[in-house]
């Protein structure tokens, strides 16, 4: 079964950064695309970018153009999003989530990580 | 950007009601249309994509509909484990954002 695994929850101060590591099994991580998806508490979703694991290929929403970057491990079938220069309101739910085959919505999704900032 | 809005924000329904959710993409998106439920504390699960076709596993009460700009989300014979928050999401072009939600409960 495809199961996509992320990392804990995470404190950091003002200023900081965050990595968020995604570790994917059941099924070639390189044959479809990774998204990033963010949940602040008790709002909507947001779709922050995505990635092909193939190509290394990238785009993010303008609104966190310059300060996130997303990478791969293509041995050990792990996707990563880091937020640099953190502020509180990025204080969220982070999510990954990989897309159907030809993009069509996403299949399956990591089960979250908690992003707090707070000084 | 193509904005995405959905109406009802939300509302309260019975067991055995038949619901509808409205979706309205800025700009014609074909049927570049994804819809997703998410539960509390879960991870949003995908229904349909391309605007009307079932996700596997997923129960035949739900179908979606539309194309364009307009969208439609029916849940036939409501259960009680479809409370939830449902979202829609275009994928016609980055970014790929997302309805505001409408939350569905008894």
């Amino acid at each position: 079964q495809v199961h996509l695994v992320q990392s804990g929850a995470e404190v950091k101060k003002p200023g900081a950064s965050v990595k968020v590591s995604c570790k994917t099994s059941g099924y070639t991580f390189t044959s479809y695309d990774i998204n990033w998806v963010r949940q602040a508490a008790g709002q909507g979703l947001e779709w922050m970018g995505w990635m092909d694991p193939k190509s290394g290929e990238t785009d993010s929403a303008q609104k966190f153009q310059g300060r996130v970057t997303f990478s791969r491990d293509i041995s050990e079938d792990t996707a990563y999003m880091e937020l640099n220069s953190l502020r509180s309101e990025d204080t969220a739910v982070y999510y990954c989530a990989r897309d159907r085959y030809s993009g069509n919505g996403m299949e399956f999704w990591g089960q979250g990580s908690l992003v707090i900032v707070s000084s | 950007a193509i904005r995405m809005t959905q109406s009802p924000s939300s509302f309260s329904a019975s067991i055995g009601d038949t619901v509808t959710i409205t979706c309205r993409a800025s700009q014609d998106i074909r049927s570049y249309l994804a819809w997703y439920q998410q539960k509390p504390g879960k991870a949003p699960n995908l229904l349909i994509y391309s605007a009307s076709t079932l996700q596997s596993g997923v129960p035949s009460r739900f179908s979606g509909s539309g194309s364009g700009t307009d969208f439609t989300l029916t849940i036939s014979r409501l259960q009680s484990e479809d409370s939830a928050t449902y979202y829609c999401q275009q994928y016609y072009s980055n970014p790929r954002v997302f309805g505001p939600g409408t939350k569905v409960d008894f």
